[in-house]
Order: C-alpha cells, then structure tokens, then sequence
C-alpha cells in the first residue's frame, strides 16, 4: 500500500533553532511532494512542492526541503524558527497522472518565544 | 477572490440525522476532494471527483455520499450520522490530475455527532 511517514508526531523549538521534519514515502518510479501547513483553527495551506528539477526546493516564509530519491525522502527545512511557524506540518505525495495524493500523519511543531 | 467556501464552519448533530456538508469553488478547478481531519491520523480522503459528473471513492468513503452536478459544487452527504464521524471536514479541489497540481483546501467544517 502506498504510505507516507513524518518522523516526529510532536516537535518543540526554541525560537532561533534550526528546523528539519522528515518525511518519507514508499513508492518507486516518479512522484510530486508536497509540504502543507496548517495554522492554528485554519486551513492548509502550501508551503512548497517539488516536481521535477533541482531537489532543492524553495518555498514561503523560508521554508526549504530537499528531495532524495534514493532515500525516498523529503525533508523539511528552516535555519531559524520563529514563534509564528506554530503550526502542524503535512508532507504530501502524488504518484502518477490520475491518482490522489496520499498525507503524512502530521508533525505538531511549537516554537517556544 | 474566495477560492473555497464551506458550509457550515461547525454543527452538532444527532446520530441518526442525515446532514449535508457544502463546498463551493469559484476557481474552475477540474478535481475536487473531500477529507476528514483526525488527530493522530492526518487527512484521510473520503470521496473525490475528477470532473463534473463523475465521483469516486477514497480511502474512506462508508458512511458518506458525494455529487457532481457541476465544476464548482461538491457536496457530501452523511445519510445517517454516527458518533464515529466526528471529524473536521476540508475540501479541497486542484486544477487538474497532472500530478504537480496542488491542492487548495477549503476552511473546514467541524462536526460533532452526539
């Protein structure tokens, strides 16, 4: 079955410290990552996706992420966190043309003033 | 520009009601979604349609029933609410199914079943 796992269920910062949530998902072949982000009592929103190019991925607010293939990974990323990205964080796959996307469980990150 | 709108924003119902959940889109986007949000378990996709006039079936889809009469409405429909489906219900819809398409999601519905 195809799944996608975030490492962390709970995360707690500091402001000021360096951020890496991973994620991984277990499919083979091409795939389109995504990483949402969920503010407190609002909706999702996106933060970045990658689909093809450089691994490297930019997104708002600072947030970056890296895709390996090789490690089915896509980790997410910020140097330095601030007390406004308490949020929950979810990484998202889509496969192939056609087919739904499939989300992690969550990671809960509080960041700390 | 409203992008997804849902209906209503929280409700409580009895088990045993039948309820309807709305969402309404006003991008013109192909694909529309309906999940459920459960603490622990993410986002679970309950129905989706790929276009007006077809729906499908997603992760999750007992207990609940979803039309497409057109591009911009996607309602689902609880025939006869359990306590099980208390949930909070986002709608999401994307341009298309070319899979670097995101999703847009809608506010949200918070529904408790008593």
């Amino acid at each position: 079955a195809q799944s996608v796992s975030q490492h962390n269920h709970h995360v707690i910062l500091s402001e000021a410290a360096s951020l890496e949530l991973g994620c991984n998902y277990s499919y083979g072949g091409t795939v389109n990552l995504f990483w949402y982000v969920q503010y407190p009592g609002q909706h999702l929103q996106l933060l970045l996706k990658y689909f093809s190019g450089d691994p490297l991925v930019k997104g708002i607010k600072g947030f970056e992420a890296e895709f390996i293939k090789s490690k089915f990974s896509f980790n997410l990323r910020k140097p330095s966190v601030q007390w406004s990205d308490t949020a929950e964080y979810f990484c998202a796959v889509r496969k192939d043309y056609g087919q739904n996307f499939v989300f992690g469980p969550g990671t809960r990150l509080s960041v700390l003033p | 520009i409203a992008g997804i709108t849902q209906a209503p924003t929280s409700q409580i119902l009895a088990a045993g009601r039948r309820m309807t959940l709305r969402c309404t889109q006003d991008m013109r986007h192909n694909a529309m979604y309906w999940y459920r949000q459960d603490l622990g378990l993410g986002l679970r996709l309950i129905h989706y349609s790929n276009t007006a006039g077809t729906t499908g079936k997603g992760e999750v889809p007992d207990g609940y029933s979803v039309s497409r009469a057109n591009t911009d409405d996607f309602p689902l429909t609880l025939a006869s609410a359990v306590p099980s489906q208390t949930s909070v219900y986002f709608c999401a819809s994307s341009a298309g199914r070319e899979s670097y398409n995101e999703q847009f999601f809608g506010p949200g519905t918070r529904l408790t079943v008593l």
